[in-house]
């Protein structure tokens, strides 16, 4: 079975822009998370989207929006780029195995620079 | 509240034992451990729930401490396979989203 993808691999930006990037989860995954992660640090939470639905949001500023199509793929948009949003940007699917337990899938993550 | 990781880096020999903690100053709903290698995405590991349910890849064993907050992840005659970098991501609640809080991870390198 495929696993989680994200397009694209790598981005390259200048400061002031706005990118999008793309993921689709492991089929018969319906939750989305979105994290951000910072070279040598853990990664950071930033969106997540079940059913179409926001269900959590981090501690990220409005330039972020994120949506989940009825295909369960999800976009991550992020506007006004700033030189600090230069990181690996991981998508990741779940799969609910139980009450409160759940196996989450990271995607291969799009590396985003901004110059 | 990130949870905090120790140590933050080990070196062992193959064949070796390695335990790795993941400690938090607030009550805890769940631990999930992850290994990531360079250039490569996290990879589920296992997940803890307060209460003794876990389920995870059969080579691997961790523990949950629900008074002391903590959990450690056991990883015995390490192969050269093992080497990467571990981070534990750490729930408060069931409700809501699933968020993970990751720590800041601990870098393993397992030598011939």
């Amino acid at each position: 079975d495929a696993g989680v993808t994200q397009s694209p691999t790598h981005l390259i930006k200048t400061r002031g822009q706005q990118v999008t990037l793309r993921c689709s989860p492991i089929s018969g995954h319906k939750s989305v998370s979105w994290y951000q992660q910072v070279l040598g640090q853990g990664p950071q939470f930033i969106f997540q989207y079940y059913e179409k639905e926001e269900r959590g949001r981090g501690n990220f500023p409005d330039r972020f929006s994120a949506r989940q199509f009825p295909n369960y793929s999800s976009e991550l948009n992020v506007n006004a780029l700033l030189l600090g949003d230069s990181a690996l940007y991981l998508c990741a699917s779940s799969l609910v195995v139980g009450q409160g337990l759940y196996e989450q899938y990271f995607g291969p993550g799009t590396r985003l620079t901004v110059t | 509240q990130q949870p905090v990781q120790s140590p933050q880096a080990v070196i062992l020999r193959e064949g070796e034992d390695a335990v790795i903690n993941c400690s938090s100053s607030k009550a805890l709903y769940s631990v999930h451990w992850y290994r990531q290698k360079r250039g490569e995405a996290p990879v589920f590991l296992m997940i803890l729930l307060k209460g003794g349910e876990q389920k995870g890849h059969e080579k691997i064993s961790a523990s949950f401490n629900e008074k002391k907050q903590q959990s450690s992840l056991y990883l015995t005659a390490s192969q050269l396979s093992y080497s990467g970098t571990y981070f534990c991501g750490t729930e408060r609640g069931i409700q809501g989203a699933q968020k993970l809080v990751f720590g800041q991870g601990t870098r393993l390198t397992i030598n011939p």
